[in-house]
């Protein structure tokens, strides 16, 4: 079992509807990052996450430290949303920097 | 600000050629990674440095591969010889410091896919 699991792995949606990317753990976690990978392969960092919610544009990021659950939301998908996006998380008991990734959500959003 | 910068973007080589991809963090970041990204293994760190000091190169292949550090400003992730299960993104990315009760964010630059034939 990997120590990070996304749900779903490929996602399709029609342009405007509400996204939900999903990310569980099975470590006690210091943050989670959950990150961007454009078809033209740029990786961009959208959330650092250790509690909470945090919210930029039409991206929603929620943890809950305790479920070890996190979840991506987008609201009013538009087609240049269509990515691959990863969770990762720094493990309390990994030394340093390392994180721990998942094997990604595809999504595409259709016109 | 430029971003993480690297180079080069796409290098194409023959197995046995020794390969070197550059990258520059952002300035002031005090932390260097370098990830690889293959289809099958997903993002793997291969090494990361702190303050030019290599921390943890656990995830450094084999003694094929090799990263330098020699300033805060430039490193290099060096590979001889290539072999054809080399081929992948190489990701560089920098680190700000860690601000109070934080880790810090992530920044990457655009990769260098690396083809061994």
């Amino acid at each position: 079992k990997n120590e990070v699991e996304q749900s779903p792995q490929n996602l399709t949606a029609q342009e405007g509807e509400f996204i939900t990317i999903n990310c569980s753990y099975s470590v006690g976690i210091s943050a989670l990052h959950w990150l961007q990978q454009h078809p033209g392969g740029g990786i961009v960092s959208l959330f650092m996450l250790s509690s909470g919610k945090k919210k930029h544009g039409r991206l929603i990021a929620t943890i809950n430290i305790q479920e070890k659950h996190s979840s991506l939301h987008i609201t009013a998908s538009h087609p240049r949303d269509s990515a691959v996006y990863i969770c990762a998380v720094k493990g309390l008991e990994t030394s340093g920097s390392r994180l721990t990734f998942g094997e990604g959500t595809q999504l595409t959003v259709n016109p | 600000d430029a971003g993480v910068i690297q180079s080069p973007r796409h290098e194409v080589t023959e197995m046995g050629q020794e390969v070197t991809l550059r990258c520059k963090p952002i300035s002031g970041h005090n932390s260097l990674f370098w990830y690889r990204q293959t289809m099958m293994r997903g993002l793997e760190l291969l090494i990361y440095f702190n303050n030019n000091v290599p921390i943890d190169d656990s995830g450094m292949p084999e003694d094929r591969f090799s990263a330098k550090m020699p300033n805060a400003s430039f490193s290099t992730l060096k590979i001889q010889p290539s072999e054809p299960r080399d081929s992948a993104v190489y990701f560089c990315a920098s680190k700000e410091p860690p601000r109070q009760g934080g880790t810090g964010e992530l920044f990457f630059g655009e990769g260098s896919r690396l083809t061994v034939l």
